[in-house]
């Protein structure tokens, strides 16, 4: 049972305007919510975090939003740029474990 | 400071072959884990460790066995190898959580499994 759900398989965005990633997930005990961005042939890395308690995190021209009540997150990205072209996941944590999502491919267009 | 590295970066496997893959970090790291991921879908875990002599089971631990005799190395074990294990094969580590920091997983480059 997929408990952390990324539905957009893909999204293009032209450069320059906002790019928006979305996330579900079901387990209203998860504490703790992360995004992670994958290259082809090369492991994921850490993008931006936010913690439960928290309603917002901003890293420079990353963002991501919690929504609790709805149970999903968002990460946004302004502007975009070709070099954030690549596979993101959301994932969510639950005592020592985390959950992935299936990733959303985004395509960031010159 | 390398990292996670992982080896091999590709295998092939017969049916009913063993392998490890081997897994190691040098950030003195005590949270490791391993992932499988298959096409077109998230990252699974297979089995996680919190400290050296401590393992225990994720999501999908079935076929598989871990060991950790020190905080760098957490190998993964496949005994008697199934076309349905192939996979690529992510090892990650964790600071201690608490410790102030993100609690961010830090991933190694991935091992490319086919089992024919």
């Amino acid at each position: 049972d997929q408990q952390v759900k990324q539905n957009s398989p893909s999204l293009s965005v032209q450069e320059g305007r906002i790019s928006i990633l979305n996330c579900d997930y079901t387990n209203s005990m998860f504490d703790y919510f992360l995004w992670y961005k994958k290259y082809p042939a090369e492991g994921p890395t850490f993008l931006i975090s936010i913690s439960s308690i928290k309603d917002k995190n901003e890293d420079g021209r990353f963002t991501v939003f919690l929504n609790k009540s709805a149970k999903h997150l968002s990460l946004h990205i302004v502007p975009s740029q070709p070099g954030d072209s690549a596979v993101y996941f959301c994932a969510a944590r639950f005592g020592n474990q985390f959950y992935f999502g299936t990733g959303t491919s985004l395509t960031v267009i010159p | 400071n390398a990292g996670v590295t992982q080896t091999p970066k590709f295998r092939i496997l017969k049916i009913g072959q063993s392998m490890t893959l081997q897994c190691a970090q040098d950030m003195n790291h005590n949270y490791m884990y391993w992932y499988r991921q298959d096409p077109g879908m998230g990252l699974k875990l297979i089995y996680y460790s919190v400290g050296a002599g401590i393992t225990d089971k994720g999501e999908v631990p079935n076929g598989y066995n871990v060991s950790r005799s020190t905080t760098e190395d957490f190998p993964l074990r496949l005994e008697l190898a199934a076309p349905s294990q192939t996979s690529v094969y992510f090892c990650a580590s964790t600071p201690l959580a608490g410790q102030g920091v993100s609690d961010t997983q830090y991933f190694g480059p991935g091992t490319r499994l086919t089992v024919l």
